[in-house]
Parts: structure tokens; sequence; C-alpha cells
């Protein structure tokens, strides 16, 4: 089946410092990607959805200039937290869909000190 | 806009027992319905899913109908073993748009 990787697995950095974290589909080529963020014991909470070749589409009270997302290529998406603070704390997971499914990465979890 | 309202957890059982986990929706045009399983420290697993009224998702011994009457893709296991013990989420997918509307999660855990 397809496989979408995440990296790193876990992060933590200090506050005021930005992390990138990765997703890739392995095998496969996909022209949409969407990026969650999970908080302890809740649901997944959609943050944007990320296009290839072209801008982010991000959902309401999401903060685009904190979560910076680029989709350079059919492979790789990234999301850039920015100037990071404790409250940006949490399970980050990228889903990238191929044939009408949506596959999900292993997740990455962020610890801002 | 679309949601999903499952059942409240924890959900204790003990093994070999019954599972019910309940799901309704909300959704224009005719989403694709989904429940996935999360272990702990882990991304999200497909389960299984439906993509259109009247279809039953099977897999492991779990299965879900989608019910499209009733608004409905309740999660049911005739026996459940200690290995079930996950977070499971009942999510529906907007075929337009592509992406996924999830539940607040429903944690089960199963108890030798």
């Amino acid at each position: 089946g397809a496989v979408v990787s995440q990296h790193p697995s876990r992060v933590i950095c200090k506050s005021g410092t930005s992390v990138k974290i990765e997703c890739r589909s392995l095998d496969f080529q996909a022209t949409t990607m969407f990026w969650y963020r999970q908080f302890p014991k809740q649901s997944l909470m959609l943050m944007a959805t990320s296009n290839e070749g072209s801008k982010a589409t991000y959902e309401q009270g999401v903060e685009k200039d904190k979560f910076l997302i680029n989709h350079a290529s059919l492979t790789l998406s990234t999301l850039t937290v920015t100037s990071a603070h404790p409250e940006d704390s949490s399970f980050y997971i990228c889903s990238a869909s191929f044939l009408n499914e949506q596959f999900f990465g292993p997740g990455t979890r962020l610890t801002v000190l | 806009g679309n949601s999903v309202t499952q059942m409240e957890g924890p959900v204790t059982l003990s093994e070999e027992a019954f599972l019910t986990i309940n799901c309704t929706y909300t959704a224009t045009g005719y989403p694709s319905l989904f429940w996935y399983v999360q272990y702990p420290g882990e991304g999200l697993q497909l389960l299984l899913k439906a993509t259109k009224a009247d279809d039953k998702g099977s897999n492991k011994g779990f299965e879900a109908t989608y019910r499209k009457e009733t608004t409905s893709f309740h999660l049911e296991k005739g026996s459940v073993q200690v290995s079930d013990s996950a977070v499971y989420f009942c999510a529906l997918r907007d075929t337009n748009a592509g992406k996924s509307t999830f539940g607040d999660g429903t944690t089960l855990t199963v108890k030798p």
C-alpha cells in the first residue's frame, strides 16, 4: 500500500526557534497533502491543505505566517513552525491523497520548552 | 459544514466481549465514511471504509455499515482482544474537497 513518512518523529526545541517537519509520499505522487494537529486525548484538527506548486489553503483560525507550508514537489510537503512557543507543542500528522484514498503519516511529536 | 459525532469514551471491556462504538455524521452530498485506529504514540491507520449507502466495511473482525437513512456508521466487533486497545476515530471525507472531518475519538481498553 501507499506509504507516507514524516521526519522527524519527535523534536524538542527552545521557545523562539523554528522547526521544520517533512512529510513524504514514498511510493506515489501526491498532488494534495493535508496537515493536522492533534492535542493530547483529542481529535485531529485540519490545519491546512497543501497543493503542489501553489499556496496552501489554511483553515479558519490557523495562522499562515506561523505555520508555513511548502509543497515543493509531488512527494514532499513541509510544515515549518516559526518562532515556536510552548503552546505549539502538539502531535502533527500529515496525510496524502492517492487514488481517492487518504494515507496518514506516523506523526511528529513537537515539544517546545 | 460537515461534522462527525462519536460515542464518548473511554470504553472498557473484558476480552471476548462485544464492541459497539456509535458514530453519526452530518454532511452535504455523499461522503465516504471511515474508521481509523490509533495506537499510543503512533499515527492513524485505516481500519475500514465505506463509500456509499448500504456498503459494509470490514477488517480484522471489525465491521461498520454506511446507513444513509440514520446517517450512521457504527463500529462493531463480536469478540474483542487485548490487542484491540487503542483510540478509534470515525471520519468522513468530502469527495469534492478531499479533506476529512474526524470525530473526537473513543478510547477502548480491553482487559484480559
